[in-house]
C-alpha cells in the first residue's frame, strides 16, 4: 500500500497527558498537511510542511500543538497537556507541490487518528 | 480565500443523476474549484478540479459558468456507495484548503 498512513488509528488519553501522532506520506510527495476534524464539520487546517520546512501554522492552533517533519519524510504531531476540546479526528494529507506541476490541489489523505480525551 | 456555500444535505435514489451546486461569489481570477468526497471514518478523497466551462473524468463532471461565481458537481447514475459528504473548495496554488461543512448526500435504494 503506497497511500498515506497514520499511527495510531485510535488514541484514548486522560486530560493533561501528552500525545504524539505519526504520519507517513506518499514517498514522492514533498508537501504534508495536518488537519483536525470534529463531528459534522469539514477538516480544519492546522499546519503544513514543504519538505522539512513548516511553512504555515493556523492562527487558531494553540501553543500546545507542535509538528515536525525532521527529514522531509514522515511527520509527527504532538499535543501537550491535552484538553477535552482536543478530542477530534486528526488527518494527515500529502501532495506533490512542485511549482511546475501545480498538483498540490490533489491532496491524498490518510485514514486519520481519532483522539478521545477523557 | 473565497467563501463557498453549498446545501447541507441532499437525497437521491439509485440510478439518478445528482447535481450539487456550490456558490463562490468572490472567487478570484487565479482560483480553481476543487471537489472532495468523504466517507465516514475516512479522509477526504479528491474528485475533480476545474477552472472554467466543463471538466469530466471517470467519476464526475464539473460545470462552471462563464462568471465562475458558482459550480455544479454532477454525479451520473449514483449508487448506494456514493453516499458521502461532498466538499466544494475554492483554491489557488500555494494556498491552504478551507473546508466548509460540505453537502451530505444520501442515496436511497
Amino acid at each position: 500500500d503506497t497511500g498515506v498512513s497514520q499511527d495510531p488509528r485510535h488514541k484514548i488519553t486522560k486530560r493533561g497527558q501528552n500525545v504524539t501522532f505519526r504520519c507517513d506520506p506518499i514517498s514522492e510527495h514533498n508537501r504534508l498537511y495536518w488537519y483536525r476534524q470534529t463531528l459534522g464539520q469539514g477538516p480544519e487546517f492546522l499546519t503544513y510542511f514543504q519538505n522539512e520546512a513548516q511553512l504555515e501554522k493556523s492562527r487558531l492552533l494553540s501553543d500546545r500543538f507542535s509538528a515536525e517533519r525532521p527529514k522531509g519524510s514522515f511527520s509527527t504531531l504532538e499535543i501537550q497537556r491535552t484538553e477535552q476540546g482536543d478530542s477530534a479526528m486528526y488527518l494527515c494529507a500529502s501532495s506533490l507541490g512542485l511549482a511546475g506541476a501545480r498538483k498540490d490541489y490533489e491532496q491524498y489523505f490518510g485514514p486519520g487518528t481519532r483522539l478521545t480525551v477523557t | 480565500l473565497a467563501k463557498t456555500t453549498q446545501p447541507i444535505s441532499m437525497d437521491s435514489y439509485e440510478g439518478q443523476e445528482v447535481n450539487i451546486t456550490c456558490s463562490h461569489n468572490n472567487i478570484a481570477t487565479n482560483d480553481y474549484i476543487t471537489w472532495y468526497q468523504q466517507f465516514p471514518s475516512q479522509g477526504p478523497r479528491f474528485i475533480i478540479q476545474g477552472y472554467k466551462t466543463k471538466v469530466t473524468n471517470e467519476v464526475a463532471s464539473l460545470f462552471i459558468p462563464a462568471d465562475r461565481k458558482s459550480s455544479t458537481l454532477s454525479l451520473p447514475r449514483v449508487s448506494l456507495s456514493d453516499t458521502a459528504v461532498y466538499y466544494c473548495l475554492v483554491y489557488n496554488y500555494g494556498q491552504n484548503f478551507v473546508f466548509g461543512p460540505g453537502t451530505r448526500l444520501s442515496v436511497l435504494p
